[in-house]
């Protein structure tokens, strides 16, 4: 089953608005990080946030996790045209200790339309 | 700045064909992680590698393998192709140790898309 999911699977805003998109998961996490995708292309890194903490942003970027509730969420400020793409989070639940390559397992997904 | 390099970016395959996709990490990343992405799906980890070691497994099928070579750079050999296997493939490095801040931070590929036909 998915480790994560995300709410809402669609969000069309117009340009200048703020987008939320909401990611929760089932397990006890290392860290979760946020990654966009353009349609059909690679996925790019956005931001990571490890469980021991609570918020993070980078630029107009907030995130926030809350391990209690086993959800996280990525809101993107004053967005634009360009922030077009699907918004996927990744969990690294390992419990692999001090081990490497431990894969994410991705939510759904967020497809976020903004219009200009 | 360099990124993950994958080739083909294009490929098409018929039923049964064997297919190798290659990865070239980021220079001085010594993890490799290898994921599957079929249309409307989310991206499913198949395998990754650490100093050329296997490091984790996910859903693999038998029929594909996959290793790191000395120079770090990966392949996934992928056997009895089936139609099912038509996907976005992506690969993905990062930086396990030296203790950089960017440790766990994943970056990917633009992809190999497989068509089995």
């Amino acid at each position: 089953s998915q480790q994560g999911e995300e709410d809402p699977q669609a969000l069309s805003i117009q340009e200048g608005e703020n987008a939320t998109m909401n990611c929760s998961y089932k397990t006890s996490i290392n860290n979760l990080q946020w990654y966009r995708q353009n349609s059909g292309r690679g996925l790019v890194h956005l931001i990571l946030i490890r469980s021991n903490e609570r918020e993070k942003h980078s630029g107009r970027l907030r995130v926030t996790l809350d391990t209690s509730k086993k959800s996280s969420s990525l809101l993107i400020t004053a967005s634009r045209a360009a922030d077009t793409a699907s918004y996927f989070c990744a969990t690294d639940a390992s419990n692999r200790i001090k081990a490497a390559g431990n894969k994410l397992t991705f939510g759904g997904g967020t497809r976020v339309l903004v219009k200009p | 700045a360099a990124g993950v390099i994958q080739s083909p970016r294009h490929l098409i395959k018929e039923k049964r064909e064997t297919a190798t996709l290659k990865c070239y990490p980021i220079p001085r990343h010594d993890t490799v992680y290898w994921y599957q992405q079929g249309p409307g799906q989310d991206p499913q980890f198949l395998i990754s590698f650490y100093e050329k070691m296997q490091s984790d497994k996910g859903s693999i099928p038998d029929r594909f393998s996959a290793q790191q070579f000395s120079d770090y750079h990966s392949e996934l050999n992928m056997s009895s192709l089936e139609l099912g296997d038509s996907a976005l493939y992506f690969c993905a490095s990062s930086r396990e140790t030296g203790g950089s801040l960017a440790k766990n931070i994943q970056y990917f590929g633009a992809g190999t898309r497989l068509s089995v036909l």
